[in-house]
């Protein structure tokens, strides 16, 4: 029951901006958009998450459209280590737990 | 590094078995989250902990159970194992519910 819309999969020139968009057209007031990413099968890696407004921290950008249906994820310069599975996640400000979809894989190339 | 543990890394077992994962949280996290990733389900919520306290409750079968301890560490007990159960098995934890949530490198169970 996932509430978010990825592409499949994405490929992505090294040192070239990423973008990775996510729909999520029923979120509700309530609820944050976060961003993991898992590399392999190691332990899925927060990124970053957002309510409304846009956030950037050291690892990527999150914008967040004004009627928040959809965002982007921005990698700035994408490197191969990035090559990961993107999962877009919208998650309620008083629930805990996390309902992964299928994610996006991003593939960066050389 | 997440700051959250889990231990074994690897685990191989037969049907029918028992087995117990644990996990430790990022220090000062109350919250422990534990989630299975298969091949065929993706990534799914099983149970979450507060403070010891179970807090909610995902895709957990019934011969699954878990506890978080007075020391907030948290295992997860795998009982009559199938070929099934084979899975990642990942621990996260947080401060609280509504915060972020930061995965261990998991468990890998393989019941053959």
């Amino acid at each position: 029951d996932a509430k978010t819309t990825q592409p499949t999969s994405m490929d992505c020139a090294e040192g070239r901006a990423a973008n990775l968009p996510c729909n999520h057209s029923t979120i509700s007031g309530n609820e944050y958009v976060y961003w993991y990413r898992q590399i392999h099968s190691q332990g899925p890696q927060y990124i970053i998450h957002g309510l409304k407004n846009n956030e950037t921290n050291e690892m990527a950008s999150l914008i967040i459209t004004e009627d928040r249906k959809s965002s982007t994820l921005i990698l700035p310069h994408a490197t191969l280590r990035d090559t990961a599975v993107y999962y877009c996640i919208v998650r309620p400000s008083n629930t805990g737990k996390l309902i992964f979809g299928q994610g996006t894989t991003l593939q960066v190339k050389p | 590094d997440s700051g959250v543990t889990q231990t074994p890394k690897h685990l191989i077992t037969a049907t029918g078995q028992r087995v117990t994962l644990r996990c430790s949280p990022r220090s000062g996290d109350l919250s422990v989250y534990w989630y299975q990733q298969s091949l065929d389900q993706g990534l799914q919520f099983l149970i979450q902990y507060y403070n010891g306290e179970e807090r909610a409750k995902g895709n957990i079968l019934e011969r699954f159970s878990a506890q978080q301890f007075p020391d907030l560490h948290s295992e997860l007990n795998l009982s009559s194992l199938e070929l099934g159960d084979s899975a990642l098995y990942f621990c996260a934890s947080s401060g609280g519910p509504p915060e972020t949530q930061y995965f261990g490198p998991g468990t890998r169970l393989l019941v053959l």
